[in-house]
């Protein structure tokens, strides 16, 4: 059972683009929910994370969007940039800390 | 920021050996650690929770007897895949909570099973 479900698999936009990866997730439980950047033969990396009280959250060029009704969030990446070029992952736990539920993962390839 | 060491990077060993995986937080203390197995271009499956002093949780469909889990320290957990095999290669990853809610990953381990 896939619980959370991410989307595309992967993506090219050009530098200086927009970045939109989307994950939806079945488990209503699930109240912490982190996205990771990860580069080849590395570990993930905490992007940013959002709990369901709040509808966005932006650091930097990264921005959460949360829709708890629809049981959907997303992570926007904006003024893309070629060091963005990796694997994100979203990802689900029922409280910080606790073990995560990682989606299957968005290639990233942003072009010059 | 907090940091996460794994150890080794890389190990090559022969089918039917036993390999050793160190996961260590270098400037917190952990009191829980996840171990998490990754395919080439997969997403990270959690394959067991370990708490210090006590024995390690499972996810279902995990051997218990062939990933042996020790977490000793607030400081150290290990894995150990035993008698390994072609099928375990694999990059395994550890991450590390501290007293709060924050999880710190490691940065790999590349397991070939020839």
């Amino acid at each position: 059972q896939q619980q959370v479900k991410q989307s595309p698999q992967s993506l090219i936009v050009q530098k200086g683009g927009i970045s939109i990866i989307n994950c939806a997730y079945e488990n209503t439980a699930f109240d912490y929910f982190p996205w990771y950047q990860q580069f080849p033969g590395k570990g993930p990396a905490l992007l940013i994370a959002i709990r369901p009280d709040v509808s966005e959250k932006k650091e930097g060029r990264f921005t959460i969007s949360f829709n708890k009704s629809a049981k959907q969030f997303s992570l926007h990446i904006m003024d893309s940039q070629p060091g963005d070029s990796a694997t994100y992952f979203c990802a689900a736990s029922q409280a910080a800390g606790n073990k995560l539920t990682f989606g299957g993962g968005t290639r990233v390839l942003v072009k010059p | 920021g907090a940091v996460v060491s794994q150890h080794p990077s890389r190990v090559i060993c022969k089918s039917g050996t036993s390999v050793k995986i160190e996961c260590r937080s270098l400037d917190f203390q952990a009191t829980t650690m996840f171990w998490y197995r990754q395919f080439p271009k997969k997403s990270l499956m959690l394959m067991a929770t370990s708490n210090e002093g006590s024995k390690a949780t499972y996810e279902q469909g995990v051997e218990k007897d062939k990933f042996l889990i020790n977490h000793a320290s607030l400081t150290l957990s290990t894995l150990t895949v035993t008698s390994a095999h072609p099928e375990d290669s694999s990059f395994y990853i550890c991450s590390a909570r501290d007293w709060g809610e924050k999880l710190f990953f490691g940065s790999g381990t590349q397991l070939s099973v020839l």
